[in-house]
């Protein structure tokens, strides 16, 4: 079985700050992990995804991740964070065969102070 | 562009109608799925089809049904039995590993 976690479902920083999302996970098989962004009444959008290979994944929009297995966690970073950034971040986890459904986390506010 | 199309943006249902939410891709994606998202419980599950006239259940199926004739299509029937449909419901798909494409929605209302 597989789940995913996020903690806080509301963070708010300040525009420039760091930004950090939390998510772990759960997993009996080795994971795949995604990051999603949602904007209002828009469908979800990828921004990153760990499929095995490197632990440190760059994604798009300046947002990174590093997958730690040690702590089966998989959070979301940005060094310095834009108005633009205002979203819910969902994220996602699944084995690795290409038609495996995905398990969603609850999902985090993010909003950015100016 | 290849993409997934989901039809209406916005849908009223009255009490006791069946509507359905039209999920078209030109993806060539074998495996399509159908979530609702309510606020503040994420995405859940409906129904999931991996092959065409092939569908499985998901956590959520009571009140909804769906097709897949086509590899393109896979429309999601929300029946009368669904006591609470006002929501919205988003479309996805999925083939390799890049996890999953999503339409951009249908926000369902009962009036």
């Amino acid at each position: 079985a597989q789940s995913v976690t996020q903690l806080g479902s509301h963070v708010s920083v300040s525009e420039g700050a760091l930004v950090l999302l939390r998510c772990n996970y759960s997993s009996s098989v080795p994971p795949y992990l995604f990051w999603y962004v949602q904007y209002p009444n828009q469908g979800l959008q990828l921004l990153l995804k760990y499929t095995s290979a490197a632990t440190l994944v760059k994604g798009i929009n300046g947002f990174e991740a590093e997958f730690k297995k040690s702590e089966t966690s998989f959070h979301l970073t940005k060094p310095s964070a834009h108005m633009s950034d205002a979203a819910e971040y969902f994220c996602a986890v699944s084995g690795s065969g290409a038609t495996n459904k995905l398990i969603f986390g609850t999902g985090t506010l993010l909003a950015v102070q100016p | 562009d290849g993409g997934i199309t989901q039809s209406p943006k916005y849908l009223f249902r009255k009490e006791g109608q069946n509507v359905t939410l039209s999920c078209e891709q030109n993806l060539n994606h074998d495996a399509m799925y159908w979530y609702r998202q309510d606020p503040g419980q994420g995405l859940r599950l409906i129904y999931y089809s991996q092959i065409v006239n092939d569908f499985q259940k998901g956590d959520i199926a009571e009140g909804y049904s769906v097709s897949r004739e086509k590899k393109e299509s896979f429309p999601l029937t929300v029946t009368s039995a669904q006591k609470n449909p006002t929501a919205f419901y988003l479309c996805a798909s999925r083939s390799g590993y890049d996890g999953y494409t999503f339409g951009s929605g249908t926000r369902l209302t009962v009036v």
